[in-house]
């Protein structure tokens, strides 16, 4: 069964460095997200991709995250200097694009800010 | 985004039925109805969706009111495998994002 793959499973980092975190979503789907979920709370939208750009994004989502699909197969989150409260798990997932039609998760990246 | 309402939490019995109930009253008429899991420690999983009418796939079955303001999501036989939170979110567009809210928690007791 095609599955969303997510590397690293655990990254940490130093607090002001940049991360970036990668996803491989199900081959041939169209419609690419993240997520994050801080310990203990709901999982919250970050951004949607769509036709190579971003289609809709949160508040969250400000200046200091990015995201890019460099090679048709990969899709990254780039976190620019981190902050301790940006440390969560964080949720690839990906959509075919054809009706109403459900959206497939990675097992996600926890991401430790020390 | 119309708003999902769910129980915090609900107990089950292995082996017993369980019924997941979500109020959704501001639903579209475009909106379709889907309900996601999440097992402690991994990503969402999608369980089932629909519109209108009753669904049923291998995991579970939707039961759809009427006036499509509320849904209940059946398990037929709860196992222990399923102790997870649920999620009922509504979808109001085609590569539109799912709106987490805090879902059900279901404990599933042996």
């Amino acid at each position: 069964e095609p599955e969303v793959t997510q590397t690293p499973s655990h990254q940490v980092t130093q607090m002001g460095q940049e991360v970036i975190l990668r996803c491989v979503p199900i081959s041939n789907h169209l419609y690419f997200y993240w997520y994050r979920q801080i310990l203990g709370q709901k999982v919250e939208f970050l951004v949607s991709f769509y036709n190579n750009e971003i289609s809709e994004k949160s508040e969250i989502f400000d200046d200091q995250f990015s995201v890019e699909r460099p090679d048709g197969s990969n899709f990254t989150l780039k976190i620019r200097s981190t902050k301790l409260e940006d440390s969560a798990m964080y949720f690839c997932a990906s959509r075919p694009g054809t009706g109403y039609t459900e959206a497939f998760f990675g097992q996600g990246t926890r991401l430790t800010v020390v | 985004d119309a708003k999902t309402t769910q129980p915090n939490s609900m107990e089950s019995n292995e082996e017993e039925p369980v019924h997941l109930p979500c109020n959704h009253s501001t639903i579209s008429g475009t909106d379709y109805i889907h309900w996601y899991r999440q097992l402690p420690s991994q990503g969402p999983e999608y369980v089932i969706h629909g519109l209108t009418s009753n669904v049923n796939n291998r995991m579970a079955s939707l039961a759809i009111a009427e006036d499509r303001k509320s849904s209940t999501l059946i398990l037929h036989r709860a196992t222990l495998r399923d102790a997870a939170v649920y999620y009922c979110i509504l979808l109001y567009n085609q590569g539109g994002k799912l709106i987490f809210g805090q879902g059900t928690e279901l404990s599933v007791k042996p």
